[in-house]
């Protein structure tokens, strides 16, 4: 059981252009959203959380869109640049649980 | 640095032998993890420590893996009679939080290949 669905699996956007990459959860229990970042190599990094007493969270050129009803949260990446080509992955996870769920990824590619 | 240390980088072995996955966290970090990433397949949880011990070894594919941390410190994933569909890049991560609702630092991984 796939616990969190994210999509699409791939993504290539233009520099300057908006990446948009989305999640669905199944647990209403979840009260923890975070976004990591994954360069080739390398292990993936914090990028940006959200929990659900808020509906939008933004760091920079990041943003947290969350939709508590629909069970969705999506990371907007606003002008997009090629040091942004990475893969993303959406996770949830509940206080007091242990492991933190992960969708499959999205690889971004962002074109000059 | 300080981060999250993983060893070897890269393992080949032939199938059917057994492999040791070391971690060495960063100092002081209570939490622990296990995550198995293959290609397509995300990031899939595999055990959870929190100190020496570990509440949640749900993930562990079979009784081929186990998996200990001592001294609270470096953990060792072990695979017994490895298979070809073993293959994949396991990543350690730890945390300083009880709580896992809160970032985790991961290490830069182990690629392990059954040929």
């Amino acid at each position: 059981q796939q616990q969190v669905k994210q999509s699409p699996q791939s993504l290539i956007v233009q520099k300057g252009g908006i990446s948009i990459i989305n999640c669905a959860y199944e647990n209403t229990a979840f009260d923890y959203f975070p976004w990591y970042q994954q360069f080739p190599g390398k292990g993936p990094a914090l990028l940006i959380a959200i929990r659900p007493d808020v509906s939008e969270k933004k760091e920079g050129r990041f943003t947290i869109s969350f939709n508590k009803s629909a069970k969705q949260f999506s990371l907007h990446i606003m002008d997009s640049q090629p040091g942004d080509s990475a893969t993303y992955f959406c996770a949830a996870s509940k206080e007091g649980g242990t492991a933190l769920i992960f969708g499959k990824g999205t690889t971004l590619s962002v074109s000059s | 640095g300080a981060g999250v240390s993983q060893s070897p980088s890269n393992k080949v072995t032939e199938k059917g032998k057994d492999v040791e996955l070391r971690c060495d966290p960063i100092s002081g970090h209570t939490a622990l993890y296990w995550y198995r990433q293959s290609l397509g397949q995300g990031l899939e949880f595999l055990i959870y420590f929190q100190g020496n011990s570990a509440p949640d070894k749900s993930g562990l594919p079979s009784d081929r893996f186990s998996a200990e941390r001592t001294g609270g410190s470096v953990s060792t994933l072990t695979i017994q009679r490895t298979q070809q569909e073993d293959s994949a890049v396991y990543l350690c991560a730890s945390s300083p939080r009880r709580s896992n609702t809160g970032e985790l630092f991961f290490g830069e991984g182990s690629r392990l290949t059954v040929l």
